[in-house]
């Protein structure tokens, strides 16, 4: 079974604080994905990374860096954790097909 | 730029009962088009894709079709289940573009 892995599924963090959403993978794809996802929005694209140490920026970058240091781990950073970063995060990996595995999410509330 | 653009919910059926949700989308080249689907508590799972014109694609009693000529890929069941009931994404890939573009979601809610 392809595994798309995100270290949290709930977290609480106060505003101001560095905060790492980390994901792995171990399908080996190429491409891997940041979303968020909030009410009425759907999923909006953080970042894109499309091989090792490289990445690029999505629809919603500001806020955001990721770090690609292996091809199976992509982290999502918020540099200073805001309420109105308070989300759910999705990290998703694609292969060649262009089908994309999503992870379980994790829920982020900044308070 | 692309975007897609999906019926706003939530959807509330009988079981048994059909069901279609609407997914028009606008694109520059020719997008590979998906449906995605995201039941309580987790991540989202691929339903189905088509990645041309005419194609159908089909799973679990799901269809969508690709129409180029109404720039459409409505999701249909013939016979829903309260199993069903989900948060259902419209998307699409762009050719060249490796990032998926989605829809807001439309919440499938089913009663016995």
């Amino acid at each position: 079974d392809v595994k798309v892995t995100q270290s949290s599924r709930y977290l609480v963090k106060r505003t101001g604080e560095k905060v790492f959403l980390e994901c792995v993978q171990d399908m080996d794809h190429e491409n891997m994905f940041w979303y968020r996802q909030d009410p009425g929005l759907g999923l909006r694209l953080i970042y894109f990374s499309y091989d090792v140490k490289m990445k690029e920026k999505g629809d919603i970058p500001e806020g955001y860096s990721v770090s690609r240091e292996k091809k199976e781990r992509f982290s999502l950073i918020l540099e200073s954790a805001s309420t109105n970063q308070t989300s759910m995060y999705l990290c998703a990996s694609s292969d060649t097909t262009r089908k994309a595995f999503f992870g379980q999410g994790t829920r982020l509330t900044v308070v | 730029g692309n975007s897609v653009t999906q019926m706003e919910g939530p959807v509330t059926l009988s079981e048994e009962a059909f069901l279609t949700i609407n997914c028009t989308y606008t694109a520059t080249g020719y997008p590979s088009l998906f449906w995605y689907v995201q039941y309580p508590g987790e991540g989202l799972q691929l339903l189905l894709k088509a990645t041309k014109a005419d194609d159908k694609g089909s799973n679990k009693g799901f269809e969508a079709t690709y129409r180029k000529e109404t720039t459409s890929f409505h999701l249909e069941k013939g016979s829903v289940q309260v199993s069903d009931s989900a948060v259902y994404f419209c998307a699409l890939k762009d050719t060249g573009f490796q990032k998926l573009v989605f829809g807001t979601g439309t919440r499938l809610l089913v009663s016995p």
